[in-house]
C-alpha cells in the first residue's frame, strides 16, 4: 500500500496569509494526488484534482512523483478547515493524516 | 445539481450486519465508479471500497475484505454497502462518493456505531 504523510499536522494562519501544505507519497503515484478541505462536522470536499480543470481558483497543487504541495494563495476566513491529500494511483486509495489550518 | 443522500446507519452490535444506501441524483448514475469512504470519530479519511460503472470490478481495503460487500442498482440510481460481522473499529461515518479515483462529490454521510 502506498503511505502519504502530510507535514504539517497543524498550522496557524491570518487571513491573507499565503499557506503551503506538504504530502509525501511512499512511493511514485506520478502526478496522481488529489486534495480535500473538510470543516468540523461537514463532508469533504474536493479543492485540487489531478485533472486540473484550469479553474482560477486561490488554492493550487504541484508535484508529481512523491512530493506535492497544496498552496493557498490569500487564506480567506472560509479556508480555515482540515485538509487532506489522496493517491489515485493505485488500489487501495490512500489518504494523508490531514492538516488543520487554524486561526492565528 | 449532484445529490449524494446515504442512509442505513445506526447502532449494531460486534459481529452484526448492516446495509447501507446512497442514493444519487443529478448526474448519470450509471456513467461513473462510485466509491465509499469512512472516519471513523476524530480520525482521518479511509477508503474502503469502489465499484465500477456495470457493477463488474469491485475493490476493497484489506480490512473489510470477506466481511463488507459493494453493490449498485442503476435502475434505482443507488449505491449500496453490505456490512458483515462488525467490528468496533468499523465505528465510523460512511460517506459515499461519486468517481473510483477522485472523489468530486460527497454525500452527508450516515453514522455507524458498532458496540454492544
Amino acid at each position: 500500500d502506498i503511505q502519504m504523510t502530510q507535514s504539517p499536522s497543524s498550522l496557524s494562519a491570518s487571513v491573507g496569509d499565503r499557506v503551503t501544505i506538504t504530502c509525501r507519497a511512499s512511493q511514485s503515484i506520478s502526478s496522481h494526488l488529489n486534495w480535500y478541505q473538510q470543516k468540523p462536522g461537514k463532508a469533504p470536499k474536493i479543492v485540487v484534482s489531478s485533472l486540473q480543470s484550469g479553474v482560477p481558483s486561490r488554492f493550487s497543487g504541484s508535484g508529481s512523483g512523491t512530493d506535492f504541495t497544496l498552496t493557498i494563495s490569500s487564506l480567506q476566513p472560509e479556508d480555515f478547515a482540515t485538509y487532506y491529500c489522496q493517491q489515485s494511483y493505485s488500489i487501495p486509495r490512500t489518504f494523508g493524516q490531514g492538516t488543520k489550518v487554524e486561526i492565528k | 445539481e449532484v445529490q449524494l443522500v446515504e442512509s442505513g446507519g445506526g447502532l449494531v452490535q460486534p459481529g452484526g450486519s448492516l446495509r447501507l444506501s446512497c442514493a444519487a441524483s443529478g448526474f448519470t448514475f450509471s456513467s461513473y465508479w462510485m466509491s465509499w469512504v469512512r472516519q471513523a470519530p476524530g480520525k482521518g479519511l479511509e477508503w474502503v471500497a469502489n465499484i465500477k460503472q456495470d457493477g463488474s470490478e469491485t475493490y476493497f481495503v484489506d480490512s473489510v475484505k470477506g466481511r463488507f460487500t459493494i453493490s449498485r442498482d442503476n435502475t434505482k440510481n443507488s449505491l449500496y454497502l453490505q456490512m458483515n460481522s462488525l467490528r468496533a473499529e468499523d465505528t465510523a461515518v460512511y460517506y459515499c462518493a461519486r468517481g473510483g479515483g477522485i472523489f468530486e462529490y460527497w454525500g452527508q454521510g450516515t453514522l455507524v456505531t458498532v458496540s454492544s
